[in-house]
């Protein structure tokens, strides 16, 4: 079975330019989240999606920042207009959602540069 | 608001030895406690998962346990190889959310 899929891998855009980052859930999969990494803060939770439906969002840094879920096993995240302040690897991770949390798994990620 | 710590930072011994990795948080209301790989430039590959109702969790030679009273858990490497190098990162995932709330990660490098 295909694991989180994410496209692109890299990015490198300029400061001001609209960037959209995809990722494709693991099949049967039902809960969706958006992480982003830097090394000042880590792993971050942006917003996850059960059933396409956002429940969470309150991670996203502000409004030039949006997610959607279009259908079932599809996600963008796309940030309009990029900052520098943007570079970092994003991470898009797959779940059944239950009762209870369970194993995430994550894509390979995308690294964006912000010039 | 949840915190996740992993001390040390950076580890690095010689190959075959065992060892051990710390992860503490600070509110012990979770459902599951997770181990991830990350390679360099990589994506995080899961290791083991530990509800919090059990108290360790085994995969080859990794063992994860969990004192959720204490709000700690240790993943213990055996015989480990060079192969083993990588950033080990625990998160946990807090009651009433579905969230990851992750560590910092130690770096660990095996030497040959």
């Amino acid at each position: 079975d295909a694991g989180v899929i994410q496209s692109p891998r890299h990015e490198v855009t300029e400061m001001g330019q609209e960037v959209t980052l995809r990722c494709k859930l693991i099949s049967g999969h039902n809960s969706l989240f958006w992480y982003r990494q830097t090394m000042m803060r880590g792993l971050e939770l942006l917003i996850y999606f059960n059933n396409n439906v956002p429940i969470d969002d309150s991670g996203m840094p502000e409004d030039r920042f949006s997610a959607k879920m279009p259908n079932a096993s599809f996600s963008t995240l796309k940030i309009q207009p990029s900052e520098p302040r943007d570079s970092a690897v994003y991470f898009c991770a797959s779940s059944l959602a239950g009762l209870v949390p369970r194993e995430q798994f994550f894509g390979p990620g995308t690294r964006l540069t912000v010039l | 608001k949840q915190e996740v710590t992993q001390i040390p930072a950076a580890l690095s011994v010689p190959e075959g030895e065992n060892l051990v990795l710390n992860c503490s948080f600070t509110d012990s209301a979770i459902y599951n406690l997770q181990w991830f790989r990350q390679d360099p430039g990589k994506g995080l590959t899961s290791l083991l998962l530990i509800q919090s109702s059990q108290r360790e969790q085994t995969s080859g030679r990794l063992n994860a346990s969990l004192d959720k009273s204490s709000g700690r858990s240790t993943l213990y490497i055996a015989a480990s190889q060079p192969g083993d190098s990588a950033t080990y990162l625990c998160a946990v995932s807090p009651q009433g959310a579905q969230k990851l709330v992750f560590g910092q990660g130690t770096r660990l490098t095996i030497n040959p």
